[in-house]
């Protein structure tokens, strides 16, 4: 068990709409990342967070978008939703910033139909 | 053009051989991580280097920086190490993260 939580596990919505994805970090670390995983792209970073502030910004499409709260969850907000966003989306922490050892969630399997 | 590169794509293996998953990488680097992703789909950090060797049980990991290599190694395979291996480099300017197309592995018993 990472300790990283992702919540849900499944969600299966329609084109168009909008969803939100939630990431509580292992105890005790700061950093939050956003990944997504889809059958033609792979892995790809979107997004870090790190103590509440915007780290760095990967492939992160306008549609999207995230925030860490005071107790350092994050959440992910896709809108605007097309077939394509059909994928694996997975959280990661850190203790710091950077050069140190993730640890991922189970993800969420997004839908989009 | 990929940041970053593995090879082989595919790899089937006998139980008991020892193992290489290479990563070539073209950006600067301040770490590199080794991920193993079971069928069920999670993700687990196996290993993270930024110089020199790591080893863990039966995995090993090394990087050269020169070279911009990174290897990983497993010794006397198992059927449960059958997973995708996926390399990942955190960049120098720490503001990207970039993974390879993962090393699809196969230990036959």
């Amino acid at each position: 068990d990472s300790g990283v939580t992702q919540t849900p596990k499944h969600l299966i919505t329609a084109t168009g709409q909008r969803v939100t994805l939630r990431c509580s970090p292992r105890s005790g670390d700061l950093s939050v990342y956003w990944y997504q995983q889809s059958l033609d792209q792979g892995l790809q970073f979107l997004i870090q967070y790190y103590n509440g502030e915007e780290r760095a910004k990967g492939n992160i499409l306008e549609r999207f978008s995230a925030q860490q709260f005071p107790d350092l969850h994050s959440e992910l907000n896709l809108s605007s939703l097309e077939l394509g966003d059909s994928a694996l989306y997975f959280c990661a922490s850190s203790v710091v910033s950077a050069n140190s050892p993730l640890h991922f969630g189970n993800g969420t399997r997004l839908t989009v139909t | 053009k990929n940041e970053v590169e593995q090879s082989p794509q595919n790899l089937t293996a006998q139980e008991g051989e020892f193992i290489t998953i290479n990563c070539s990488y073209s950006v600067g680097i301040s770490a590199l991580h080794w991920l193993q992703q079971h069928p069920g789909g999670g993700i687990v950090s196996l290993f993270m280097l930024s110089s020199g060797k790591k080893k863990h049980g039966r995995l090993i990991a090394t990087i050269n920086i020169q070279e911009k290599h990174s290897s990983l190694h497993i010794t006397a395979s198992h059927p449960r190490d059958s997973a995708v291996y996926i390399c990942a480099v955190d960049t120098d300017t720490g503001n990207q993260f970039y993974f390879g197309t993962g090393t699809s592995l196969t230990v036959i018993p």
